[in-house]
Formats: structure tokens, C-alpha cells, sequence
């Protein structure tokens, strides 16, 4: 079975850094790209980046390039979003999901359970 | 601002049929996915490619699309339909993905 397990929520204070996770099983977790999406409150999804965890090549949402990092770590099947510096605007649940791929298209097959990150002074 | 297009809010009868429409330049090269969110859930893919459901989801569900606007008919509308419903796909450039504002489908 397909599995995407994400971290903990948190909170954190403005300025602090924080990297959250994305663990995939049941899968070749290096074969697939796995893709961050946020969710500020009330809203809708924004795709923020993708990684491909078999040679790390990653793209950005133009909105968010420069805001974040992608990341991952492929002997232990973990995709990884993290700021340097977070503002009370990073405040939003953050989802991952594995990017599926047919002759025809490509979407997001399986998400993980998502992560509040809560940024407050 | 989004480069898919959607309206904000539809409602559907109970038993009716409904369609979300999903419009974007891109769509005329790229297919859209949809994707179904409940509150406090984690959305759920329930239309991909040209019309194909995943497993799971029920048959009232069906995609098409014509020139640049992608759609998503639910056919019996029923109550546990009601949720924000997404489509994505790649922008004009290709390079990127990008997800519509989301459309709130009310059940009546």
C-alpha cells in the first residue's frame, strides 16, 4: 500500500527555521516525484515545488522559488520542505504527494495527511 | 493569480447534474486532474487524463474537455458530494504546475 506520512504539526515563531517531512513506503520512493502544495487558511491549494528523489532534480513554483527549499534523502524514502526564515505568512497546511505518470498526463495519485505549521510571535 | 480558472461556487439539487468548469490557455495541450477536498481532509484525486476515475470513485464522477476548458460532471448529485473541488495542471510553459482557485459545490 502507498503511503505518504508527513510530520508532526508545529509552531514556531517568526524568524526561526523549520523543516518539515514527507515519508513515503510501499513504493519505489525514487521513482516517482513527489510535489509540496500549501493551504492557507481558508483557501485553496498552491503547488509549491516538485522533486524527483532519484537525482534530486527539483522545480519551483515561480511564487515560491527562493521562499523554500526541497529536498530529499532517498535512503530513507523522505521528501523534506524547509524555510530559513519563516514569517507569519508561512502560517498554512502543507501537504506532499506523488506525482503519477501515464503516457497521456501526469497528477498528484496519493497525498500525505498534511502538516500545520502555525508561525506566531 | 491562478492561470486555471474557476468559479468560485456552484450548487447542484440532490440527484441533479452538475458540472465544474476548470479554463486555462494550457488546457489546450495539457489535460486537467481533479481533485476533491472535505473539510479538514487531504484532497482526493477523482478525475485524471481524458476520463479515467481512479479506484474507489464512483461512476458519477466523469471528466471531459474541449478547446480550453477542462470539466468535471458529477451525474446524481449526492450529498456526500458536497466539498471544494480543484483542478491542476501544467501552466503554459510546461514547466510548471498550477492548481485553479477551487470551486465550492454546494448540495441542495
Amino acid at each position: 500500500e502507498v503511503q505518504l506520512v508527513q510530520s508532526g504539526a508545529e509552531v514556531k515563531k517568526p524568524g526561526e527555521s523549520l523543516k518539515i517531512s514527507c515519508k513515503g513506503s510501499g513504493y519505489s520512493f525514487t521513482n516517482y516525484w513527489i510535489g509540496w502544495v500549501r493551504q492557507m487558511p481558508g483557501k485553496g491549494l498552491e503547488w509549491m515545488g516538485i522533486i524527483y528523489p532519484g537525482d534530486s532534480e527539483t522545480r519551483y513554483s515561480p511564487s515560491f522559488q527562493g521562499q523554500v527549499t526541497i529536498s530529499a534523502d532517498k535512503s530513507i524514502s523522505t521528501a523534506y520542505l524547509q524555510w530559513s526564515s519563516l514569517k507569519a505568512s508561512d502560517t498554512a497546511m502543507y501537504y506532499c504527494a506523488r506525482r503519477e505518470s501515464t503516457t497521456a498526463t501526469t497528477f498528484f495519485g496519493y497525498w500525505g495527511q498534511g502538516t500545520l505549521v502555525t508561525v506566531s510571535s | 493569480s491562478s492561470e486555471l480558472t474557476q468559479d468560485p461556487a456552484v450548487s447542484v439539487a440532490l440527484g441533479q447534474t452538475v458540472r465544474i468548469t476548470c479554463q486555462g490557455d494550457s488546457l489546450r495541450n495539457y489535460y486537467a486532474s481533479w481533485y476533491q477536498q472535505k473539510p479538514g481532509q487531504a484532497p482526493v484525486l477523482v478525475i485524471y487524463g481524458k476520463n479515467n476515475r481512479p479506484s474507489g470513485i464512483a461512476d458519477r464522477f466523469s471528466g471531459s474537455s474541449s478547446g480550453d476548458t477542462a470539466s468535471l460532471t458529477i451525474t446524481g448529485a449526492q450529498a456526500e458530494d458536497e466539498a471544494d473541488y480543484y483542478c491542476d495542471s501544467w501552466d503554459s510553459s510546461g514547466s510548471h504546475l498550477v492548481f485553479g482557485g477551487g470551486t465550492n459545490l454546494t448540495v441542495l
